[in-house]
């Protein structure tokens, strides 16, 4: 099984300013990352896929990069309704189990 | 606009099984472009994938579950169901069903809190 490990557990940034949130595979993984927010009380929504494109209706203040096995979520410049539970996702096909990191809250300093 | 709706019991005894349904709407679970799956979360706690399928039945389980999991699809009435056998506490989870074009998931319901408890 591929485990992807987030880090760090709790971020605390100021809203206007970035946040870079980072998730790490056991194994490559290649580009088969997603990125998911989940609010309290809240279904996830998708953010990202593929590592890099942006799901409908996303934001440009959200982007996504690497490969492999390094992975980051940025968000350019933090509005209120960011502050949230991010996790990330990866979906190879071989070992077909789909896992997701444990997950990085995003709270306001 | 798709949409995924679960529903199931709320309250399931120790060693029974688990029976969730998800239906959906605003398109067909027939087709070819999307895998359909189930992610649970635990109180607090973060995401598990159970298992996904296709609308052929094709069936995909995450290994942890111990081959206590069981999908179908039932395209007459337009849903997908998840049994999950021998639940024990550590089964009570929210629930979620999702909609997949790839083996990612880019539409997921509100989820349903099942609560295993005698």
């Amino acid at each position: 099984e591929i485990v992807m490990t987030q880090s760090p557990a709790t971020l605390s940034v100021s809203p206007g300013e970035r946040a870079t949130l980072s998730c790490r595979a056991s194994q490559s993984v290649s580009t088969n990352v997603a990125w998911y927010q989940q609010k309290p009380g809240q279904a996830p929504r998708l953010l990202i896929y593929d590592a890099s494109t942006r799901a409908t209706g996303i934001p440009a203040r959200f982007s996504g990069r690497g490969s492999g096995t390094e992975f980051t979520l940025t968000i350019s410049s933090l509005q209120s309704e960011d502050f949230a539970v991010y996790y990330c996702q990866q979906y190879v096909n071989w070992p077909l189990i789909y896992t997701f990191g444990q997950g990085t809250k995003l709270e306001i300093k | 606009q798709l949409q995924v709706q679960e529903s199931g019991p709320g309250l399931v005894k120790p060693s029974e099984t688990l029976s969730l349904t998800c239906t959906v709407s605003g398109g067909s679970i027939g087709s070819s472009t999307y895998y359909w799956g189930w992610i649970r979360q635990p109180p607090g706690k973060g995401l598990e994938w159970i298992g996904s399928i296709y609308y052929s039945g094709t069936t995909y389980y995450n290994p942890s579950l111990k081959g206590r999991v069981t999908m179908s699809v039932d395209t007459s009435e337009n849903q997908f169901s998840l049994k999950l056998s021998s639940v024990t506490a550590a089964d009570t989870a929210v629930y979620y069903c999702a909609v997949s074009p790839d083996w990612y998931f880019d539409l997921w319901g509100r989820g349903t809190l099942i609560t295993v408890s005698s």
